[in-house]
């Protein structure tokens, strides 16, 4: 079992830029989801989808942000135009969306904004 | 509405001794209730997981929670800490009446003293 896969680990960009994030779930799991981690704010929920289906983007902090998942082994998280305070941890993690089953993350995406 | 909340950012220990770390949750239904374990560059580890089969929960690396419905509590122990231990620990709720949305607390740093 491969895990739940992201790319990049780490990504430096300029203010203005656009950045993308990649995700890979877990061959099997229906479930998909994007959390953002900073010091300040904890892991916050940005997105989750199911069936590749969005189901509740209410913790997408604007329309900056935007999450597709066009097929159940694939997703992307991309920021347009990115700033500075978009600095953080991104991370994707998946689930097979039943019950009380677990979610299983990936090792996250470093973002600086410069 | 459902929400989980985790006392003390930071808990210190000395290796051997026990560890204590406290969460307590608000939910209008019964919960599913998790910890994860986050070490330094990586994504989140479950611990383990609440599931209403039993009060008492083991998870991997001796550790375990008890699931007090009178107290809203599901803290998390481990009888002697091993400086292995020191990492992040997150407890968090499900939303299973959501399609799976977990949502964590703060998260509570644990540091191990020789």
């Amino acid at each position: 079992d491969a895990g739940v896969i992201q790319s990049p680990r780490h990504e430096v960009t300029e203010m203005g830029q656009e950045v993308t994030l990649r995700c890979k779930p877990i061959s099997g799991h229906n479930s998909l989801f994007w959390y953002r981690q900073t010091m300040m704010r904890g892991l916050e929920l940005l997105i989750y989808f199911n069936n590749n289906v969005p189901i509740d983007d209410s913790g997408m902090p604007e329309d900056r942000f935007s999450a597709k998942m066009p097929n159940a082994s694939f997703s992307t998280l991309k920021i347009q135009p990115s700033e500075p305070r978009d600095s953080a941890v991104y991370f994707c993690a998946s689930s097979i969306g039943q019950g009380n089953s677990p979610l299983h993350f990936g090792n996250g995406t470093r973002l600086t904004v410069t | 509405a459902q929400s989980v909340t985790q006392l003390g950012s930071h808990v210190s220990v000395s290796e051997g001794a026990l560890v204590l770390l406290r969460c307590n949750y608000s939910s209008s239904v019964p919960p599913y209730l998790f910890w994860y374990v986050q070490y330094p560059n990586q994504g989140l580890q479950l611990l383990l997981k609440y599931t209403s089969a039993a009060t008492l929960v083991k998870g991997i690396n001796g550790f375990e929670a008890e699931f007090k419905k009178s107290e809203t509590s599901f803290h998390l122990t481990k009888p002697s800490a091993h400086m292995s231990d020191a990492a992040e620990y997150f407890c968090a709720v499900l939303f299973y009446n959501q399609g799976g949305k977990l949502i964590f607390g703060q998260g509570t740093e644990l540091s191990v003293k020789p």
